[in-house]
């Protein structure tokens, strides 16, 4: 079956340093892959995807891009803020013909001032 | 636009007991999911809605049971409810049956408590 593996938090940053957080996935087909974002108290909202191999997906100075050769999408910033402090999950959906979402166990991130 | 919205926020209930769960839609779209979202873990897929029909289905036992209704909103029904169905209880709305590129909208949540 289908499977996302993210990288273990917390991730923890001083304010305006570069983040990477890992992203690795397991699918027969041509995924498309997002990645989402989930403040506390609040559910997720969407923060970029890609739909096919090379596709860069970008946002509030968010990156990522799908790598169909190493199966990644790794998520990128290059300076973070205090308020993205947040619950980053790595997702993919469609895997192999079969409609069935899955999710990363999420990395939590926490940015200091 | 009303985004997606969950009733209600908050629920405790016991073991055995039955809880339904709400789901308006955001405004235009057609299909629903569900998600369960354990304590620290990500949402797991339970089924989806598309047109008052299920379209697919997670790894879930049938006492998990849902129904969309004509304007797209929907219910999660739970039976004979387990502890370990504490959680966060997560809908998402979409435009389109074909989840490829179709971004999901998810409200805030409800949180069930089993006792």
């Amino acid at each position: 079956g289908n499977s996302v593996t993210q990288m273990e938090g917390p991730v923890t940053l001083s304010e305006e340093a570069f983040l990477t957080i890992n992203c690795t996935y397991t699918a027969t087909g041509y995924p498309s892959l997002f990645w989402y974002v989930q403040y506390p108290g609040e559910g997720l909202q969407l923060l970029l995807k890609a739909t096919k191999a090379d596709d860069k997906g970008s946002n509030k100075g968010f990156e990522a891009t799908y790598r169909k050769e190493t199966t990644s999408f790794h998520l990128e910033k290059g300076s973070v803020q205090v308020s993205d402090s947040a619950v980053y999950f790595c997702a993919l959906f469609r895997g192999g013909g079969s409609y069935i979402p899955t999710f990363g166990r999420g990395t939590s991130l926490i940015v200091h001032p | 636009e009303t985004g997606v919205t969950q009733s209600p926020t908050h629920l405790i209930k016991t073991r055995g007991q039955q809880v339904t769960l709400r789901c308006s839609s955001q405004s235009g779209h057609n299909t629903v999911s569900w998600y369960q979202q354990a304590l620290g873990q990500g949402p797991q897929f339970i089924f989806q809605y598309y047109r008052e029909e299920e379209n697919g289905r997670g790894n879930f036992p049938p006492r998990f049971s849902g129904l969309q209704f004509p304007n797209y909103s929907s219910e999660l029904n739970v039976n004979a409810l387990e502890l370990d169905d504490s959680a966060l209880y997560l809908c998402a709305s979409s435009s389109n049956r074909e989840m490829g590129a179709e971004t999901q909208y998810f409200g805030p949540g409800t949180r069930l408590l089993v006792l």
